[in-house]
């Protein structure tokens, strides 16, 4: 059975860095990528970015250019999303999500559980 | 980024249809892309429903009852989700989602509320 497991919640000053993590299991973690979406209060989904292991290509929404960093440790099959440079905007819930790709579709079939990063001074 | 747009809310009595719609901006074309479908209950993370693209290319999440369907509205360029036989339990907020070009852009989200 697959699942993601993510950090705790944190809570982190302006301008300052914030890395969550996602532990995942029971499946081939370099087959399938991981994305990060993200969700502000009361507000909807956000995607960020995903890496795909087996190639370590990284992908980020124009958004986070310069700001975001994924990365993948195989070794303990965790994927890390780190945001630089906070603001009280990316005050939000941040899910980690594997997907499944096939040449007819990518869904995101399994997700983390969700962190918690507030942003305040 | 291209704006998806989905109506805020919808309602449905138990039993009825809801049809749930996501307009993709006129320099996309709906027909040229998959169509997913998210459901998102509070304090859950979102969940994988459905993808569509054509009548002989769509598929189900794993799960996920035969209720839920997608098509689409080529003239308004609409993916839509209908529910049939709205049940309680499918109170919750929907999102698509699509790839327009280098990165995945979801829509504003359409709140269900079972009546």
């Amino acid at each position: 059975q697959v699942q993601l497991v993510q950090s705790g919640a944190e809570v982190k000053r302006p301008g300052s860095s914030v890395r969550v993590s996602c532990k995942t299991s029971g499946g081939n973690f370099k087959k399938h990528g991981i994305n990060w979406v993200r969700q502000a209060p009361g507000q909807g989904l956000e995607w960020m970015g995903y890496i795909i292991p087996m190639f370590e290509t990284t992908n980020y929404a124009q958004n986070f250019q310069g700001r975001l960093t994924i990365t993948a440790d195989e070794s303990s099959t965790t994927a890390y999303m780190e945001l630089h440079g906070l603001r009280s905007e990316d005050t939000a819930v941040y899910y980690c999500a594997r997907e499944h790709r096939t040449d007819k579709f990518v869904i995101f079939d399994y997700w983390g559980q969700g962190a918690l990063v507030t942003v305040s001074s | 980024q291209p704006v998806v747009t989905q109506p805020p809310s919808s309602s449905a009595s138990p039993g009825e249809s809801a049809r749930l719609t996501c307009t993709l901006p006129s320099d996309i074309n709906v027909g040229d892309h998959n169509i997913y479908w998210y459901q998102q209950k509070p304090g859950s993370p979102p969940r994988y429903l459905l993808y569509f693209y054509s009548d002989s290319d769509k598929g189900q999440g794993s799960g996920v009852p035969s209720r839920f369907s997608g098509s689409k509205d080529a003239s308004a360029n609409t993916g839509i989700l209908l529910i049939s036989g709205v049940q309680s339990e499918d109170e919750a907020e929907y999102f698509c989602m699509i790839w327009p070009k280098n990165s995945w852009v979801f829509g504003g989200g359409t709140k269900l509320t079972v009546l």
